[in-house]
């Protein structure tokens, strides 16, 4: 248990949905992440929210939309979806957004596992 | 910019057997290294890190040593254990001012410990 938690674990959808991903930390952070998780390719930093603002955006389809109404909680909201963004979809956390790295460390929530059909 | 590279796995081994997976690293400046861990059905885990060449990051039996003139973070254990089967990814921090906190991964690297 990182502290960090996802809701659903697993989602299916179709290219047709909206659905919405959550992640709520409870280290009291001030940075919150998204990251995508495919198969056999690195980790994809999508979005950074630092103190409930974006700085982060790393050219990430407008189908993606990040909402971080508080330090707490960070939610991905989905629509018209295609095929290939089905992946993992990692939530972390950190201190801060550029704090010094002895304190800065990212802690990951479990994951939700997307399937677009 | 910033890239790493793992060795490609699968890597199957044996319960008591000696584990090395190779990381090298191309990144401007002096970046901190780091490797994370993902058992099944979890998110990344910190596993160890290192901050400065020389430096060797250890945690549960594993080592890895910042070696700045070969751009290597090779993770190494001596004895793996059926629990150490999971993924394992290296990853790199940038300069703080230029990168924030980007971490920049490797594409991770499956390890199977079998009895």
């Amino acid at each position: 248990e990182t502290g960090v938690t996802q809701t659903p674990r697993h989602l299916v959808m179709g290219m047709t949905n909206k659905k919405s991903l959550k992640c709520e930390q409870h280290l009291g952070h001030n940075a919150m992440y998204w990251y995508k998780q495919s198969a056999k390719k690195p980790l994809e930093l999508m979005f950074v929210y630092n103190f409930k603002e974006q700085t982060e955006n790393n050219s990430v389809p407008s189908r993606f939309s990040p909402e971080c109404p508080n330090s707490s909680h960070l939610f991905l909201h989905l629509h018209t979806l295609q095929p290939e963004d089905s992946a993992l979809y990692l939530c972390a956390s950190s201190q801060e957004w550029g704090g010094a790295s002895s304190y800065n460390e990212q802690f990951f929530g479990p994951g939700t596992r997307l399937t677009v059909l | 910019g910033d890239s790493v590279t793992q060795m490609e796995g699968p890597v199957t081994l044996s319960e008591e057997a000696f584990l090395t997976i190779n990381c090298t690293y191309t990144a401007t400046g002096y970046p901190s290294l780091f490797w994370y861990v993902q058992y099944p059905g979890e998110g990344l885990q910190l596993l160890l890190k290192a901050t400065k060449a020389d430096d060797k990051g250890s945690n549960k039996g594993f080592e890895a040593t910042y070696r700045k003139e070969t751009t290597s973070f090779h993770l190494e254990k001596g004895s793996v254990q059926v629990s150490d089967s999971a993924v394992y990814f290296c990853a790199l921090r940038g300069p703080t001012e230029t990168s924030g906190s980007r971490l920049t991964f490797g594409e991770g690297t499956q390890l199977t410990v079998n009895p």
